[in-house]
């Protein structure tokens, strides 16, 4: 069975504190591994997609990196806008080319100013 | 262009009323997924189609709930009886599956409450 990691459940940072988060994942063939962001009382917001190992992606501050087993955002000198909850999930290749995500429960990131 | 679009945006109900959860896909997207999130077990999938069709079901927790997508711009979630344990925030989502991506939008949500 597909499994997400993330962790850890909540993070405080002081603006301009740099960090990372961490989504841990088992999937038997990797498709894709996504990042979203969700606002409270909103929809997550799409924010990259990886597809291989060693592939980074950047997005202003947000940066996400993929290795075999485990996939970081690393958020350089946070804002307090950048406060929310970030949701990893991935996607298997091994279904038939089925589009079902696997989501983790996610980080509640703050950020303090 | 115009996202996801859900109704009702909240909505509660009863213990054994039946709810109707409604979602507008993103034009020109050809699957759509309905999901649950709870604190407890965070976001899940209940169903998703494509091109109108059900492709996979198994999320759907037991047979109160069904879904149905008469046309490519419409879906609907329902729920029949509902039960408290059915509360939670329940989102759909479309996207393109074809171009080599396919990135799934949300909406906004409907947070269900059943008494």
């Amino acid at each position: 069975e597909d499994q997400v990691t993330q962790s850890p459940e909540a993070l405080r940072l002081q603006e301009g504190e740099s960090s990372s988060l961490n989504c841990s994942y088992t999937v038997s063939g990797l498709r894709g591994l996504f990042w979203y962001r969700q606002d409270p009382g909103k929809g997550p917001e799409f924010l990259f997609t990886l597809y291989s190992a060693g592939e980074e992606k950047e997005k202003e501050r947000l940066k996400a990196t993929l290795t075999k087993k485990e996939s970081f955002l690393h958020i350089t000198a946070p804002k307090p806008e950048d406060s929310a909850t970030y949701l990893c999930a991935v996607q298997a290749s091994s279904q038939g080319g089925s589009e079902k995500l696997v989501f983790g429960k996610g980080t509640k990131l703050t950020v303090n100013p | 262009d115009a996202g996801v679009i859900q109704s009702p945006r909240h909505e509660v109900t009863e213990m054994g009323q039946e709810v109707t959860l409604r979602c507008k896909p993103i034009s020109g997207h050809n699957s759509l997924f309905w999901y649950r999130q709870t604190m407890m077990r965070g976001l899940e999938l209940l169903i998703y189609f494509n091109n109108n069709v059900p492709i996979d079901d198994s999320g759907m927790p037991e047979d109160r709930f069904s879904a149905k997508m008469p046309n490519a711009s419409f879906s609907t979630l329902k729920i029949q009886p509902s039960e408290p344990r059915d509360s939670a925030v329940y989102f759909c989502a479309s996207s393109y599956q074809g171009q080599g991506t396919d990135t799934q939008y949300f909406g906004p949500g409907t947070r269900l409450t059943v008494l």
